[in-house]
């Protein structure tokens, strides 16, 4: 296990709401990504974070928007629902830019079912 | 730009045969490439990565992949494969925390 924490597990919304995901890094990253990973799909690039600045964004739109907070714990904020954000939301912490090769640590993910 | 394609949506193996999963790659400049796996209901587990060096590389859980830059693959390799071993596998490219996915690799071993 990594020492990625998600949170909820699992989330019903409706169709227009908005939500907030949350996660924890591993100890020491200071860097957090976001994808998005619909049924039967890979995992999709949302963004990235480090130093509390996005620093890359994937095909989404500005509806999908982050946080990430100084003691390196993040949030993925989703606003006006569509039913196709429904999907397994995962956040995954790395080392800073040239500290490491890339590796990233998956948390467990975050189920959103949208009605 | 950065892709990836794994050919084969499912690999079946019988337990204690070589186990090889299929990974090719597009990338402009220097490929930095992954193995992940994923268990149902869970995150991704990192197995290994090539960044520079040898070609072939060695990861977790016994795992192995072998970059051939001239046919453009990474694929996964294992020399016995076990019945744990049976999830989705992903081979993404990218850096710093930026991994573009295919659709994985189904992986079933049978007893």
């Amino acid at each position: 296990e990594t020492g990625v924490t998600q949170s909820p597990t699992h989330l019903i919304k409706t169709r227009g709401q908005q939500v907030t995901l949350r996660c924890s890094s591993q100890s020491g990253h200071n860097t957090v990504s976001w994808y998005q990973q619909a049924l039967g799909q890979g995992p999709q690039f949302i963004f990235q974070y480090y130093r509390e600045e996005e620093n890359g964004r994937g095909n989404f739109p500005p509806r999908f928007s982050g946080l990430q907070f100084p003691n390196y714990s993040s949030e993925l904020n989703v606003n006006a629902l569509e039913l196709d954000d429904s999907a397994l939301y995962l956040c995954a912490s790395s080392l800073a830019l040239g500290q490491g090769a890339g590796e990233q640590y998956f948390g467990p993910g975050t189920r959103l079912t949208v009605t | 730009a950065q892709s990836v394609a794994q050919p084969e949506d499912q690999v079946n193996v019988a337990e204690g045969n070589p186990l090889t999963v299929k990974c090719t790659y597009s990338v402009s400049g220097n490929p930095y490439l992954f193995w992940y796996v994923q268990y149902p209901n869970r995150g991704l587990q990192f197995l290994l990565k090539y960044i520079t060096g040898d070609n072939l590389v060695k990861g977790s859980y016994g795992f192995e992949a072998e970059f051939n830059k001239s046919q453009t693959s990474f694929h996964l390799k294992k020399p016995s494969a076990l019945v744990s071993d049976s999830a989705l596998y992903f081979c993404p490219a990218g850096s710093w925390g930026k991994l573009q996915f295919g659709a994985g690799t189904q992986v079933v071993v049978t007893p």
